[in-house]
């Protein structure tokens, strides 16, 4: 079973307005983390925003907000007055075995593509 | 603070060759990652180290490997090149201290085996 699922097809989003990307994990692990990443053409993961599954409140970063919902374990990032540079890629990642001994390995979902109309 | 960085960030090579990819983490960064992305598999997880010890390994044949020296640097090595290594390769950096910190990432070496 895929532990990460993006299922959205290309999704397309007018400049200024607010978009939500989906995900999706499955863990039986109490303790893990997601991320999100952006990748735009050029090819480099930029960081956007953490969540841990113990953060009692939603992560934000600037125009980026996390919709954690732990019972429906799912963990949609919310782009706040989208821009034209947002187009990229964005993958959403977990870690798990948090506080069970060091462990840097991310599982990435297939990714959703997002373009910025002007 | 200066990122990650990859050298080199284009490769072409034929099959049954080798190859060898570096990556310099941010300073004071003592854990490096390396991930393969391809269409077909998106991005799988190689191997990570810490202190230059192999902590964690991913699902790939032993023709890929890796080592990390003293000043934390990172070198990925894969022998006997297959068409189907054709890929980029993304090295990232965190801490490594703890589970919880974030990994950041190059900007990749794009691997061409013809």
């Amino acid at each position: 079973a895929q532990k990460i699922t993006q299922t959205q097809p290309g999704m397309f989003v007018q400049e200024k307005e607010a978009v939500t990307l989906d995900c999706t994990y499955d863990t039986s692990d109490p303790s893990y983390g997601l991320f999100w990443y952006k990748q735009p053409s050029s090819g480099e993961m930029i960081f956007l925003i953490y969540q841990g599954s113990y953060d009692q409140q939603n992560a934000t970063e600037g125009r980026y907000s996390l919709n954690f919902q732990k019972a429906r374990k799912s963990a949609n990032l919310v782009i706040s007055a989208s821009q034209l540079g947002d187009s990229a890629m964005y993958f959403c990642a977990m870690r798990e075995h948090l506080y069970t001994g060091a462990n840097s390995k991310l599982t990435f979902g297939k990714g959703i593509t997002l373009s910025v109309r002007p | 603070k200066a990122g990650v960085t990859q050298t080199p960030r284009y490769l072409i090579k034929t099959r049954g060759q080798q190859v060898t990819l570096s990556c310099s983490p941010i300073s004071g960064h003592r854990s490096v990652s390396w991930y393969q992305q391809t269409p077909g598999q998106g991005l799988q997880f190689l191997f990570e180290y810490f202190s230059e010890t192999q902590r964690n390994k991913g699902n790939f044949p032993g023709r890929f490997s890796g080592r990390q020296f003293s000043n934390s640097r990172s070198e990925m090595n894969v022998s006997t090149l297959e068409l189907g290594d054709s890929a980029l390769y993304l090295c990232a950096s965190s801490k490594g201290g703890a589970s919880t910190d974030t990994q950041y990432f190059g900007p990749g070496t794009r691997l061409t085996v013809l």
